[in-house]
């Protein structure tokens, strides 16, 4: 399975700020995802990052606030905008071939917000 | 949006026991997936099921699949405490590049 690097896997930063998370991924891949983890609750999918065009996003995530790029097959990136406490999460990055395969995940990086 | 419901949110059994998980969701799928998450760190694939297939196994794993109930079961057996975890049901609709949609857990406890 492929190999996938999430970065950084923890930070904490001050409300009104952004921070911009990056996965990559060790071979092509067709899908990226993006998935937010809120404080004990399950994974909820934010967006699909498509390669060469804008990201899909799910009800409820907008692009202002979770710009997402995609500029090739291997590299993706999420920026969370205006922090404020309640974007106080783990953020995922998955991939996969296709829909019939499974998905795998990046360790996540840990959001706090002052 | 989630769609999916883990039955129980919480376990707790003694070490060698088996343990059962239960999952149900709402809509069609392409197949149905289990996944581990170790104290918040990132998700570990599991197992994968198709929604032509009944039951997979993978080592101390089970799973099995009811399309008319829509619902699955993930058994693991001989338990022991490196399976302490939280376990996540996630399904797939299919029709293109869909993402997960993940239920809300089981928190196993194993204990030795």
């Amino acid at each position: 399975s492929a190999v996938i690097s999430q970065k950084p896997s923890r930070d904490i930063c001050q409300r009104g700020t952004s921070l911009t998370i990056q996965c990559q991924v060790d071979s092509q891949v067709t899908m990226m995802f993006w998935y937010r983890q809120q404080p004990g609750q399950s994974l909820t999918l934010i967006a699909t990052a498509n390669q060469g065009s804008e990201a899909t996003y799910e009800s409820g995530f907008v692009i202002d606030k979770f710009p997402i790029s995609r500029p090739n097959l291997t590299f993706s990136t999420l920026t969370v905008s205006n922090l404020s406490p309640e974007d106080s999460s783990i953020y995922l990055c998955s991939v996969g071939l296709n829909s019939n395969q499974p998905q795998h995940f990046g360790d996540g990086t840990r959001l706090s917000i002052l | 949006s989630q769609q999916g419901e883990e039955d129980p949110q919480a376990l707790s059994i003694q070490e060698g026991e088996n343990a059962t998980m239960n999952c149900s969701y709402k809509t069609s799928i392409n197949n149905l997936q289990w996944y581990r998450q170790n104290s918040g760190r990132g998700l570990v694939h599991l197992i994968l099921i198709r929604s032509n297939e009944r039951e997979k196994h993978s080592g101390r794993l089970r799973v099995t699949l009811d399309t008319s109930k829509k619902s699955s079961s993930l058994l693991i057996t001989a338990s022991r405490a490196a399976d302490t975890a939280s376990y996540f049901c996630a399904t797939a609709s299919g029709g293109g590049a869909d993402g997960l949609t993940f239920g809300k857990g089981t928190h196993l406890i194993i204990q030795p």
